[in-house]
C-alpha cells in the first residue's frame, strides 16, 4: 500500500517563500503530483515530478528525490489567494493516492 | 467549454435511503474516478474506471456502487450499507488511463445523511 506524510498546517506572510514537504512510502512509484484546493472547491493540478530534481512553473516549483522518498512544493512571492490546502499524491500506475493535505494560511 | 459536471451541489437524504450522485464529462477522457473527502482530510479513492463497462474498487468501496455504461458518465450510488455517508464527493477524469498523475475534478457534491 501507500502512505504519505505532510504537515497539517503552514503559515506565512504575503511576499514570502514557503516549502511544503511530503514523504511517502509506496509499493510502486511512478511520480509525485501536487494539487491545490481552496475551501469548498475542487482540487486543481499544479505539478508532477517523475524524475529527481526541480520542476518550475511560474511562482510554484516542485522537487523530488526518489532515493529519499521525499518531495516538496515551493511557493514563492506568496499572495493572499495562495491560501488553500495543498495535497501531494503518489502515482502508482493507474491511480493516485493522496496525502492528508497541508493547509496554507497567508497573512498580510 | 469542456469540463466535468456534478449534480447536485448539495444533497440531503434520510438514513437508510440509497442515493445516486451524477458525474458527467465532455473532455473525451478515458478514465474516471470517485473520491470521498471528509472535513480536514485528504481524498480517498472509492472506485475508478479506465474504460466503458469496466471499473475497479478503490480503497473504500464498501457501501458504494458505480456503473460506466457511457464514456461520458460515471454515476456513484451511495447505498444504505455505507455506515458514514455524510461527506464531500468528488469526481475526476483523466485523458489516458495510465499513468495517472493529472486529473481534472468536478465541483463536488456535498452529501448530508441524517
Amino acid at each position: 500500500g501507500q502512505s504519505l506524510e505532510q504537515p497539517s498546517e503552514v503559515t506565512a506572510v504575503e511576499g514570502a517563500i514557503v516549502q511544503i514537504n511530503c514523504t511517502y512510502q509506496t509499493s510502486g512509484f511512478y511520480g509525485l503530483s501536487w494539487y491545490q484546493q481552496h475551501d469548498g472547491g475542487a482540487p486543481t493540478f499544479l505539478s508532477y515530478n517523475a524524475l529527481d530534481g526541480l520542476e518550475e512553473t511560474g511562482r510554484f516549483s516542485s522537487f523530488l528525490s526518489r532515493s529519499d522518498s521525499y518531495g516538496y512544493l515551493l511557493l514563492q512571492e506568496l499572495q493572499m489567494k495562495d491560501s488553500a490546502s495543498y495535497f501531494c499524491a503518489v502515482n502508482a500506475g493507474n491511480m493516485l493516492t493522496f496525502g492528508g493535505g497541508t493547509r496554507l494560511m497567508v497573512k498580510p | 467549454d469542456g469540463g466535468i459536471t456534478q449534480s447536485p451541489k448539495y444533497l440531503f437524504r434520510k438514513e437508510g435511503q440509497n442515493v445516486t450522485l451524477s458525474c458527467e464529462q465532455n473532455l473525451n477522457h478515458d478514465a474516471m474516478y470517485w473520491y470521498r473527502q471528509d472535513p480536514g482530510q485528504g481524498l480517498r479513492l472509492i472506485y475508478y474506471s479506465q474504460i466503458v463497462n469496466d471499473f475497479q474498487k478503490g480503497d473504500i468501496a464498501e457501501g458504494y456502487s458505480v456503473s460506466r455504461e457511457k464514456k461520458e458518465s460515471f454515476p456513484l450510488t451511495v447505498t444504505s450499507a455505507q455506515k458514514n455517508p455524510t461527506a464531500f464527493y468528488l469526481c475526476a477524469s483523466q485523458k489516458g488511463a495510465y499513468p495517472s498523475y493529472e486529473q481534472y475534478f468536478g465541483p463536488g457534491t456535498r452529501l448530508t445523511v441524517t
